[in-house]
């Protein structure tokens, strides 16, 4: 089975910090998928990437930027954090010429003090 | 704007009843409906899915209903069990383009009474 592993399960980050969040894919994955999730409010794209290298913003990227320098590997950048990013933050990834079926990460719950 | 509409936002159950999930969408150029299952703790799974060129798709107890002109789609879960207590969201993408972006609704809480 694809999975996708983000590196933590919870942070706790104050206000102003840079912060990394970190997802890597272990089925040399094309496309990956940065989304937060938020009570009522559902799964809002942040940033995605189809290739090493590119990015492109999703529906609400301000606050945040994205690193791609390997494949496998796809961080989401917060570079001055705030308390209104406070969040489930989740990973996903499908290959090229997929069904859609996104692999979704176990989320990265931040709480920013 | 939202594109994908979803309701209701929490839905509870008897077990054995029917739950009815509804989705309605705005983007014409949709054509790619996914349902995702969330458990606590866990990120969404890929339940079931469907394509515009067919109104119904079964897999065991869950049933994509798909009505394309009134560009709506829903989820049916027959003989609904404790264990399908979840969060489910609707999805939607276009594969005009080749990026994979899928568009979600705001979710539904399903509780299953026993």
């Amino acid at each position: 089975d694809v999975k996708v592993t983000q590196s933590s399960r919870y942070l706790v980050k104050r206000t102003g910090e840079k912060v990394f969040l970190e997802c890597v894919q272990d089925m040399d994955h094309e496309n990956m998928f940065w989304y937060r999730q938020d009570p009522g409010l559902g799964l809002r794209l942040i940033y995605f990437s189809y290739d090493v290298k590119m990015k492109e913003k999703g529906d609400i990227p301000e606050g945040y930027s994205v690193s791609r320098e390997k494949k496998e590997r796809f961080s989401l950048i917060l570079e001055s954090a705030s308390t209104n990013q406070t969040s489930m933050y989740l990973c996903a990834s499908i290959r090229q010429g997929g069904n859609y079926g996104y692999t979704f990460g176990s989320g990265t719950r931040l709480t920013v003090v | 704007q939202q594109q994908v509409k979803q309701s209701p936002q929490s839905l509870i159950v008897q077990k054995g009843g029917i739950s009815i999930i509804n989705c309605a969408y705005e983007n014409t150029a949709f054509d790619y409906f996914p349902w995702y299952q969330q458990f606590p703790g866990k990120g969404p799974a890929l339940l079931i899915a469907i394509r515009p060129d067919v109104s119904e798709k079964k897999e065991g107890r869950f049933t994509i209903s798909f009505n394309k002109s009134a560009k709506q789609f829903s989820l049916h879960i027959m003989d609904s069990q404790p264990g399908d207590s979840a969060t489910y969201f609707c999805a939607a993408s276009s594969s005009g383009g080749s990026n994979y972006k899928l568009t979600f609704g705001k979710g539904t809480l399903l509780t299953v009474n026993p």
